[in-house]
């Protein structure tokens, strides 16, 4: 059973610039959520997709955006960076009705310059 | 007021030592409990999932969610160097619907040799 992958490890990317992450789930999972950790902090929720529609978001603006594909990996994209979205984003997946245990992925750090 | 509190530390112990890791929370809606470990530049790891009040043991871990006073802990026993890392406490409601996590800040432990 491979467990929850994410790319790429690391990005630099500068203020106004798009990005793109990308998580593949764990297998058998089918529900992907996306958490936005900054440096000292715990992560914090920013959306989660089952079945490829966005069912629930968290306190961050639409430039925010993300897709889950049939095969359940999933994009987390952010237009107009600004350099507080510096952070870990992390992927975390679970099962069907085992939304209890979300198994994370080890993360993408983004720098924003 | 954060929903979740959580001491950042540094905790510092020498190896063998007992340590208690703690959280407090002021939405009484949470039902399930977690502790999840992070080591430096990687993803949290579920320790222990715990549901509603009582207390759940795993090996050196045990588990502890005191519901009337909002407080859970994390007990480790014969703590190891290889236990330095931070400790994430996460938690949220009934299972129905959307569901998202919601973490303390982490607390850094620190086993000394």
């Amino acid at each position: 059973e491979t467990g929850v992958t994410q790319s790429p490890t690391h990005l630099i990317k500068t203020r106004g610039q798009q990005v793109t992450l990308r998580c593949s789930s764990q297998s058998g999972h089918n529900t992907v959520s996306w958490y936005q950790q900054a440096l000292g902090q715990g992560p914090q929720f920013i959306f989660q997709y089952y079945r490829e529609e966005e069912n629930g978001r968290g306190n961050f603006p639409p430039r925010f955006s993300g897709l889950q594909f049939p095969n359940y990996s999933s994009e987390l994209n952010v237009n107009a960076l600004e350099l507080d979205d510096s952070a870990l984003y992390l992927c975390a997946s679970a099962g069907q009705g085992r939304l209890d245990t979300q198994y994370f992925g080890p993360g993408t750090r983004l720098t924003v310059l | 007021q954060k929903e979740v509190e959580q001491d950042p530390g540094p905790l510092s112990v020498p190896e063998g030592a007992i340590v208690s890791l703690n959280c407090t929370y002021s939405n009484s809606a949470f039902q399930y409990f977690m502790w999840y470990r992070q080591y430096s530049r990687k993803g949290p790891e579920l320790l222990m999932y715990t549901y509603s009040s009582g207390n759940k043991e795993d090996g050196r871990f045990t588990a502890q969610v005191d519901k009337s006073s909002k407080y859970i802990s994390l007990f480790i026993r014969d703590s190891q160097p290889s236990d330095s890392a931070t400790y994430l406490c996460a938690m949220k409601g009934p299972r129905t619907g959307f569901q998202k996590l919601v973490f303390g800040t982490g607390t850094r432990l620190l086993v000394s040799p």
